[in-house]
């Protein structure tokens, strides 16, 4: 079956550091979306990526959806202490009623 | 607009008794997910229904849990005869269209004795 990995499952940074994540699908997609959960809460959406090549910036947020379709990063610069929390992406594949495919997501803590 | 409502928050279950988990979506969205959520663990995906209809059941156990969407009222999850590996989060997701932005409600923490 599809599966969508994200390595490591966790990360430690500095405050001021720059992060990035990867997440790879072991088949090609339809579109890719990303979800952050805070400790404790639920998974709240980001963004979703649907073209080849496409980049999607939300402030220090970057997002990128690889040519093939099949990878995406996430890129946050200077990170802050709210950036802590568990980032999740998720892979669809195309064809009707398809579902979600998440990763196991990687938990980004913050020194400060 | 209110967002996915899911109740109870918090559940608490004595081994063989059942668990009852309700999800209302978002106004507007007919697609409702269900999803598990095991400690330090990502989402994993259970149910995926439309209004009474079930479109795919393949992340559910085979036995003991069964899900509902019914014509009106909200969507339910339900868990016979709980064993302690049944603790989790269990999060509720709808969604307008199929393949759109998923919204995620605020999920019920289940907790087997």
């Amino acid at each position: 079956g599809q599966q969508v990995m994200q390595i490591p499952q966790y990360q430690h940074v500095q405050e001021g550091e720059d992060f990035t994540t990867y997440c790879n699908s072991s088949t090609t997609l339809s579109n890719i979306q990303w979800y952050k959960q805070r400790p404790g809460g639920h998974p709240v959406f980001l963004i979703q990526l649907v073209k080849s090549g496409e980049v999607k910036k939300q402030k220090r947020l970057t997002f990128q959806f690889g040519e093939a379709k099949k990878n995406s990063s996430l890129h946050i610069t200077a990170t802050q202490t709210t950036d802590v929390g568990t980032y999740f992406c998720a892979g669809q594949i195309a064809g009707a009623n398809s579902k979600l495919t998440f990763g196991k997501g990687i938990t980004l803590s913050v020194r400060p | 607009n209110a967002g996915v409502m899911q109740n109870p928050r918090h559940l608490v279950r004595r081994r063989g008794q059942e668990a009852r988990l309700r999800c209302s979506p978002m106004k507007g969205h007919s697609h409702v997910y269900w999803y598990r959520q095991l400690p330090e663990e990502g989402l994993k995906f259970m149910v995926y229904l439309q209004k009474e209809n079930i479109i795919d059941e393949s992340g559910m156990p085979k036995e003991r849990f069964s899900a509902e969407f019914p014509k009106e009222g909200p969507s339910i999850l339900r868990i016979q005869q709980v064993v302690r590996g049944d603790s989790a989060a269990y999060f509720c997701a709808s969604s307008p269209l199929s393949g759109e932005t998923q919204y995620f409600g605020p999920g019920t923490r289940l907790l087997v004795l």
